[in-house]
């Protein structure tokens, strides 16, 4: 069963201060791993998508990382703007689905 | 440019009333896609059709029907709702093998009392 966990479940940081999460990932092969923001009240808005280990890619403050088994978003010098949740998916390469994690609830205070 | 629309915003329903959420889309997607939304537990897939005509079961579809009406229209319908069903419900929408970047509507929060 395709799986997706996310860590921390919160995270508080300071305006400046960097930090990374962590999506965890068993999936049977993958197709393509999905990072979201997700605003109050909002849809997920897509961020990245990574397709195999090594692979990297940057917006703005945000750079995303995949591993075989993981994959981080950093966060370089975050502003308040930045707050959100950050969601995590994976699809596997025969199914449709798209296996959501929790999310991590990013707050950055001024 | 409007993507992915959802209707109702916002709705609330006694146990027991039926109701249909609506979705389109806008971008000529192929495959569309309803989730549920509940607090610690992520995104859950209700339903999805990969094309039109065609519909699946995802991971959590008891107590919910869908109709994928044409490409554009894909409406997930509650026949007797009950209060394990309130949650903010997401339709999304994707080409596949394209990217398969998903896209999401705005939402719709359920309560059912």
């Amino acid at each position: 069963e395709d799986q997706v966990t996310q860590s921390p479940e919160a995270l508080r940081l300071q305006e400046g201060e960097s930090s990374s999460l962590n999506c965890s990932y068993t999936v049977s092969g993958l197709r393509g791993l999905f990072w979201y923001r997700q605003d109050p009240g909002k849809g997920p808005e897509f961020l990245f998508t990574l397709y195999s280990a090594g692979e990297e890619k940057e917006k703005e403050r945000l750079k995303a990382t995949l591993t075989k088994k993981e994959s981080f978003l950093h966060i370089t010098a975050p502003k308040p703007e930045d707050s959100a949740t950050y969601l995590c998916a994976v699809q596997a390469t025969y199914g449709q689905n798209f296996v959501f994690g929790p999310g991590t609830r990013l707050s950055v205070l001024p | 440019n409007a993507g992915v629309t959802q209707t109702p915003k916002f709705q609330v329903l006694k146990t027991g009333q039926s109701m249909t959420l609506q979705c389109a889309q806008d971008m000529n997607h192929n495959s569309m896609y309803w989730y549920r939304q509940d607090p610690g537990m992520g995104l859950r897939l209700i339903y999805y059709s990969a094309s039109e005509g065609t519909t699946d079961k995802g991971e959590v579809p008891n107590g919910y029907n869908v109709s994928r009406l044409n490409k554009r229209e894909f409406s997930l319908r509650l026949e007797s709702a009950a209060p394990s069903q309130t949650s903010v419900y997401f339709c999304a929408s994707i080409i596949q093998n394209s990217g398969n970047t998903i896209y999401f509507g705005e939402g719709s929060w359920l309560t059912v009392v």
